[in-house]
């Protein structure tokens, strides 16, 4: 069965402080890896798409990359703003969606 | 102005009651879906329409209907509302791609089912 864990599923980080979320997948055939930043009351906001490993995207303070088993958000010197639950998605062989539930990302001035 | 509105934001209601969420997007997607996101479970697909003839049941589509009305309008339906079908209700759309569609989701519809 195809599965997508997301851990830690709460994050507290200070200010400067930078980390990793994890995103661990078993999608057969997977044709594609996504995150999406949610804020509270809103919905998901694109932010990368990654198709094969080794392949790694950045924006700003914040670089996905994946490998054949995880794909890792690190995040670099956060900043409050950057407090938001990131969601993971794999996209199945069928091209079907397959969700992770989330890391609630906290960061405090 | 956003790409996809939602309609209404809010919306409490009594069980029982018919509901509709209405969905508009100015992105020219043929591809429209809807999702239900619940605190623990995280979004689940409850239909999709890949074009304005085309309409697929989701994992959850049980006590759910829609209507795709144009190529820019997908409305959900809620016959019979019941609590448990309390949940915040995404949107989205997303254009055809060959490895894989990026979805760009709407602002969200909570509702509450008493």
């Amino acid at each position: 069965e195809d599965q997508v864990t997301q851990s830690p599923e709460a994050l507290r980080l200070q200010e400067g402080e930078s980390s990793s979320l994890n995103c661990s997948y078993t999608v057969s055939g997977l044709r594609g890896l996504f995150w999406y930043r949610q804020d509270p009351g809103k919905g998901p906001e694109f932010l990368f798409t990654l198709y094969s490993a080794g392949e790694e995207k950045e924006k700003e303070r914040l670089k996905a990359t994946l490998t054949k088993k995880e794909s890792f958000l690190h995040i670099t010197a956060p900043k409050p703003e950057d407090s938001a639950t990131y969601l993971c998605f794999g996209r199945g062989s069928q091209g079907n969606l397959i969700f992770g539930k989330g890391t609630k990302l906290s960061v405090k001035p | 102005d956003a790409d996809v509105t939602q309609t209404p934001r809010n919306r409490i209601t009594k069980t029982g009651k018919r509901i509709m969420l209405e969905c508009s997007q100015t992105k020219g997607h043929d591809r429209m879906y809807w999702y239900r996101q619940d605190p623990g479970l995280g979004l689940r697909l409850i239909y999709y329409s890949f074009d304005v003839k085309d309409i697929n049941k989701g994992e959850i589509s049980d006590g759910y209907s829609v209507s795709r009305q144009a190529q820019a309008k997908f409305s959900l339906s809620l016959e019979s509302a019941i609590p448990n079908q309390t949940a915040l209700y995404f949107c989205a759309t997303s254009d055809f791609g060959d490895f894989g569609d990026t979805q760009y989701f709407g602002p969200g519809t909570r509702l509450t089912v008493l």
